[in-house]
């Protein structure tokens, strides 16, 4: 059975600051993974994926994610942190494509000016 | 482009009573998908399904029912809520290849 697991409810960094949101996976086989962010009242919207190829995954807004086969992780970045970054963001994981998503319990986001 | 519709947005049961949470999309989508989302818990898979005449249960599913008679809809029934039931629910859609879930706008259900 597939698991995520994100490490910190709640990241808080400044404006212009790293932003990085921790995710481990646990998966039996290859998996797919994937981010999520949600801003409040909203549903949830894709931020980027890996299926297969490329370890290093570019998403929108300026974020990306590489995928760590012998950390089993799947790290989401972003060099410079915008004050509309603040949001809740999560992590999830798939057996293959079309198939149903676990996700992560989220990591709400902070950021300060 | 309507995506994934749900109804209601908001609603308010007591203790035992039944309702259905509707769901429809209209990008021809093999897959649907039911989650409750509650604080610190994440999105939980309550009921899936991958084409119409297919449904299986995810994390969550007691005190649920779905059905698919159509590509379309996904409705999802609480048989007798509880006030366990209390969440934000969401519908959330896929073309079979992608993995991409393309969600709903929640239904927020309170139960006294």
């Amino acid at each position: 059975a597939q698991s995520v697991t994100q490490l910190g409810s709640h990241v808080s960094v400044s404006e212009g600051a790293l932003v990085l949101l921790r995710c481990n996976y646990s998966s039996s086989v290859p998996p797919y993974l994937f981010w999520y962010v949600q801003y409040p009242n909203q549903g949830l919207q894709l931020l980027l994926k890996y299926t297969t190829g490329a370890t290093l995954v570019k998403g929108i807004n300026g974020f990306e994610a590489e995928f760590k086969k012998s950390e089993t992780s799947f790290h989401l970045t972003k060099p410079s942190a915008h004050m509309s970054d603040a949001a809740e963001y999560f992590c999830a994981v798939s057996r293959s494509a079309g198939t149903a998503l676990i996700f992560g319990k989220g990591t709400t986001l902070s950021v300060s000016s | 482009n309507a995506g994934v519709t749900q109804t209601p947005k908001f609603q308010v049961l007591k203790t035992g009573q039944s309702m259905t949470l509707q769901c429809a999309q209209d990008m021809n989508h093999e897959y649907m998908s039911w989650y409750r989302q509650d604080p610190g818990m994440g999105l939980r898979l309550i009921h899936y399904s991958v084409g119409a005449g297919i449904t299986d249960q995810g994390e969550v599913p007691n005190g649920y029912n779905v059905s698919r008679s159509t590509t379309e809809d996904f409705p999802l029934r609480l048989l007798s809520a509880a006030p366990s039931q209390t969440s934000v629910y969401f519908c959330a859609s896929s073309y079979g290849n992608t993995g991409e879930l393309f969600f709903g706008e929640g239904s927020r259900l309170t139960v006294l």
